[in-house]
């Protein structure tokens, strides 16, 4: 099982500051056919998941361009460039290459 | 538009059966899989398996292998999730979502199923 590691597990932020989540796998998640199966999801209170990212650093449709996504082989992270009030709730990153696995989560919430 | 429309919350005893179905609408079922991902309370996403609605091709999670049955019915373009055996760490919401190029990309509003005696 690829293990996937979330960090921090809780961020407080200033609405339009920065903010940074990282998200380490247990190994790579490089596929032989040159993708890498890394995407982020944000979860508001009472919500499902909303995919924010895909295979790494690819918005998914209506996401803002504030929120981006980098990394590869096994370190990857998810920065929104100016938080605003509509980021608030809990980050996963999620893992496609093998069965897949979620990180921890991430909660952030406005100071 | 996608959608993924849930069944609603089920209570059920320790032993007893759970079926959940997630009924898609908005796009063509058959060139999809369906991916069901439960969430205890207060707690983080558990991948529970995934169903080819275009063979009914199957893979689970291996904690749940001989407890989980997922099914899908073309001719209604709705998927369901058979829990059997259930115990009261089952307890959870259970989400249905679509697999496609993208991930899992649209995603039911949920079902609670709670277990208890």
């Amino acid at each position: 099982e690829i293990v996937m590691t979330q960090s921090p597990l809780s961020l407080p932020v200033t609405p339009g500051q920065p903010a940074s989540i990282s998200c380490k796998s247990s190994q790579s998640l490089l596929h032989s056919d040159g993708k890498t199966y890394l995407y982020w999801y944000l979860q508001k209170a009472g919500q499902p998941p909303q995919l924010l990212i895909y295979e790494v650093s690819n918005r998914f449709s209506g996401v803002p361009d504030r929120v981006s996504g980098s990394g590869s082989g096994t370190d990857f992270t998810l920065k929104i460039s100016r938080v605003e009030a509509e980021d608030v709730g809990v980050y996963y990153c999620l893992q496609m290459l093998d069965l897949p696995t979620f990180g921890q989560g991430t909660k952030v919430e406005i100071k | 538009q996608v959608q993924m429309v849930q069944s609603g919350a089920q209570v059920k005893k320790p032993g007893a059966s759970v079926m959940v179905s997630c009924k898609a609408s908005g796009y063509r079922f058959t060139t999809f899989s369906i991916t069901w991902i439960r969430q205890a309370p207060g707690q983080g996403l558990a991948w529970m398996g995934w169903i080819s609605a275009y063979n009914g091709a199957t893979n689970y999670a291996p904690n749940l292998q001989g407890r989980v049955t997922m099914t899908t019915d073309t001719s209604t373009s709705t998927a369901y999730m058979e829990l059997r055996s259930l115990r009261s760490d089952d307890t959870a919401m259970y989400y249905c979502t679509r697999g496609g190029q993208l991930g899992y990309d649209y995603w039911g509003q949920g079902t609670l199923v709670t277990v208890s005696s």
